[in-house]
């Protein structure tokens, strides 16, 4: 079965620090596509990032990056130079087998950016 | 970037009551999905599709039916609405890879 787990329900960090938060997941496929979204204080859930297995190089989008070890399941999604803003919950997913587009969502780990 | 809106945004309603919640994309994605949101148990999947006239049952789907009228447009009817079902809803849709959401629409069943 596929599962996607945060281990990290909060951090709180001080402002303009780097921040590392932790997934893990479980696939039997070979190829599979991995993401991070960000939910904002007023709901709003964000993609932020993706990172396709095939590929060996750490995905990276603006201040956010991943830490991709294909070896150990886990996909870890580095902020660098936090702001204020932030502030979030951030959620790990994968796509499921098959060609429905659905994800496996992990719980969630909430950040906070302390000034 | 995707578009995706979601009418209402907030809706009360009584047990035994009729409720639609609609969701609208303008990116032209196929597939389109419904997902409640609850404490402790992250984003589940109710229903989901890949296109006009088709539905496919997701992971929580007792209580809910869906439709989707158009490649656009996908709603989603509780017709028989009961405080379990007091949630915070998410439409969302996809092309390739990512998903997109829409706002959400907090919705209390009393």
């Amino acid at each position: 079965a596929q599962k996607v787990t945060q281990t990290q329900t909060s951090i709180s960090v001080m402002e303009k620090t780097t921040v590392t938060m932790d997934c893990v997941y479980e696939t039997r496929d070979s190829s599979y596509f991995l993401f991070w979204y960000k939910q904002t204080a007023s709901g709003e859930i964000v993609f932020l990032i993706r990172q396709d297995s095939y590929k060996k190089e750490n995905a990276t989008e603006g201040h956010y990056s991943l830490n991709f070890q294909k070896p150990k399941s886990s996909i870890g999604l580095i902020i660098t130079a936090t702001q204020i803003e932030d502030s979030a919950v951030y959620f790990c997913a994968m796509r499921v087998t098959g060609n429905t587009g659905k994800l496996i969502f992990g719980l969630g780990t909430t950040l906070q950016v302390q000034p | 970037e995707a578009a995706v809106t979601q009418s209402p945004r907030n809706k009360v309603t009584v047990t035994g009551g009729n409720v639609t919640l609609s969701c609208r994309q303008t990116n032209s994605h196929n597939y389109m999905y419904w997902y409640r949101q609850d404490t402790g148990h992250g984003l589940r999947l109710i229903h989901y599709s890949y296109g006009a006239g088709n539905l496919q049952i997701g992971d929580v789907p007792d209580g809910y039916k869906a439709t989707r009228t158009t490649q656009e447009d996908f709603f989603l009817l509780l017709e028989l609405a009961s405080p379990s079902q007091t949630s915070l809803y998410f439409c969302a849709s996809s092309g390739k890879y990512e998903q997109y959401f829409g706002p959400g629409t907090r919705l209390t069943v009393l």
